[in-house]
């Protein structure tokens, strides 16, 4: 099946400072890309939904100038968690849409830890 | 507005035993279906999907599903479950109409598998 690839899969950042995740489709094209965040033992949680060329959609309560979404190609997109705070801690797991439209591919998720 | 609900968050089984994983949702028109694997850290893999067609969906790992409209129900099912099968179980939703791959997820079922 179709691969979606993201980068890094553990980071640790400082207090106050930027992290940048990035969410490769490496065999096809996604014109949608879609970021959700999950807590321990708890569901996934959509955060934003991302189009190429095209701002990002973002849920209600997801604060955008926080999290950052750039689609600048039809294989990338990512997600810049901007002065990051512990509560930002999560595993972030992107997915793509693949062109037939009705599967949905996942990363292998990002773990985020802000000391 | 659509939901989904898993009804259990934890099922043990024995190791050969049947598994039943139940899901329900609720949508204004039927939707496409998923059910997704998470294991520890990782990412979701897709375990099979409805769209269109028959109602009972074959997926991988020798798990199956059938969509019911009237009970709005697609509950996953295995004959017999292995060790390697216990994870996280996740059904999720997306509109049809929509096709746009925003999916709605349930809460979770770990599945245990006991020796």
């Amino acid at each position: 099946g179709a691969v979606v690839s993201q980068h890094p899969s553990r980071v640790i950042c400082k207090s106050g400072t930027s992290v940048k995740i990035e969410c490769r489709s490496l065999d096809f094209q996604a014109t949608t890309m879609f970021w959700y965040r999950q807590f321990p033992k708890q569901s996934l949680m959509l955060m934003a939904t991302s189009n190429e060329g095209s701002k990002a959609t973002y849920e209600q309560g997801v604060e955008k100038d926080k999290f950052l979404i750039n689609h600048a190609s039809l294989t990338l997109s990512t997600l810049t968690v901007t002065s990051a705070h512990p509560e930002d801690s999560s595993f972030y797991i992107c997915s793509a849409r693949t062109g037939s439209g009705n599967t949905i591919y996942f990363g292998e998720g990002s773990w985020l830890t802000v000391v | 507005a659509q939901s989904v609900t898993q009804l259990g968050s934890h099922v043990s089984v024995s190791e050969g035993a049947l598994v039943l994983l139940r899901c329900n949702y609720s949508s204004s028109v039927p939707p496409y279906l998923f059910w997704y694997v998470q294991y520890p850290n990782q990412g979701l893999q897709l375990l099979l999907k409805y769209t269109t067609g028959a109602t009972l969906v074959k997926g991988i790992n020798g798990f199956e599903a059938e969509f019911k409209k009237s009970e709005t129900s697609f509950h996953l099912t295995k004959p017999s479950a292995h060790m390697s099968d216990a994870a996280e179980y996740f059904c999720a939703v997306t509109l049809r109409s929509s096709n746009t791959g925003k999916l709605i997820f349930g809460q979770g079922t770990t599945l245990q598998v006991k020796p």
